[in-house]
């Protein structure tokens, strides 16, 4: 069965960073791309980026550029998105997915994560 | 502001039957396939309908996805007080392979079963 667990909330000052991370079981967590999405509070879904687990390929929303990285462990079926120079709009709640085989949706989700930017 | 335009909410009484629009462009749901996620407050998001007009295994017939040019719908029958939930759509934004507009999603639509 397929699972994407996700590491606990966080509490970050403006200008820090946080880093998120998403463990991946019940799959070859190289063949499939991690997508990075959010809700900030009272918001909508934003699409961040994706990321590649077999080759570290990946590509970011214009909107995030220079401020997300994303990363993984392979020896731990584990993908991370790291935000910087964080601020109060930031405060939201983080979720990796799974893109589908067929590369057109998401299959499966984390849990979700509270990012909370605050001074 | 969303890329996709969702009215932020709907209503129908239970058994009734209820359509959720999406309206995009020609760079995005006029060139793509459109998908649908429900998302329960607490929980995440779930795909209801992918490329369209595809339900996953596990989702009841009720239901169904369809596109017409740069608009898309999401049809519910049979309405049921679990289906209260937030529904999204999304597509991708062209020129797409793989990022530079990415993937877009509307603003949401709040589904309240009378």
């Amino acid at each position: 069965q397929v699972h994407l667990v996700q590491s606990g909330a966080e509490v970050k000052k403006p200008g820090a960073s946080v880093k998120v991370s998403c463990k991946a079981s019940g799959y070859n967590f190289a063949t499939y791309d991690i997508n990075w999405v959010r809700q900030p509070k009272g918001q909508g879904l934003e699409w961040m980026g994706w990321m590649n687990p077999d080759n570290g390929k990946t590509g970011y929303a214009q909107k995030f550029q220079g401020r997300v990285t994303l990363t993984r462990d392979t020896s731990i079926n584990t993908a991370y998105m790291e935000l910087s120079g964080l601020r109060s709009e930031d405060t939201a709640v983080y979720y990796c997915a799974r893109e589908a085989r067929t590369g057109t949706h998401f299959d499966y989700w984390g849990q979700g994560t509270l990012v909370t930017v605050s001074s | 502001q969303s890329v996709l335009t969702q009215p932020p909410s709907a209503s129908g009484t239970a058994g009734q039957g209820v359509t959720i629009s999406c309206s995009g462009s020609d760079s995005n749901i006029g060139s793509n396939s459109v998908n649908w996620y429900q998302h329960l407050p607490g929980m995440a998001p779930k795909v209801l309908i992918y490329n369209t007009n595809q339900r996953p295994s596990g989702v009841p017939d009720r239901f169904s996805g369809s596109k017409s040019g740069t608009s898309a719908s999401l049809a519910i029958s049979g309405l049921q007080s679990e289906d209260e939930a937030d529904y999204y759509c999304a597509t991708y934004s062209e020129p797409y392979w793989k990022t530079p507009n990415g993937v877009v999603f509307g603003g949401g639509t709040k589904l309240t079963v009378l």
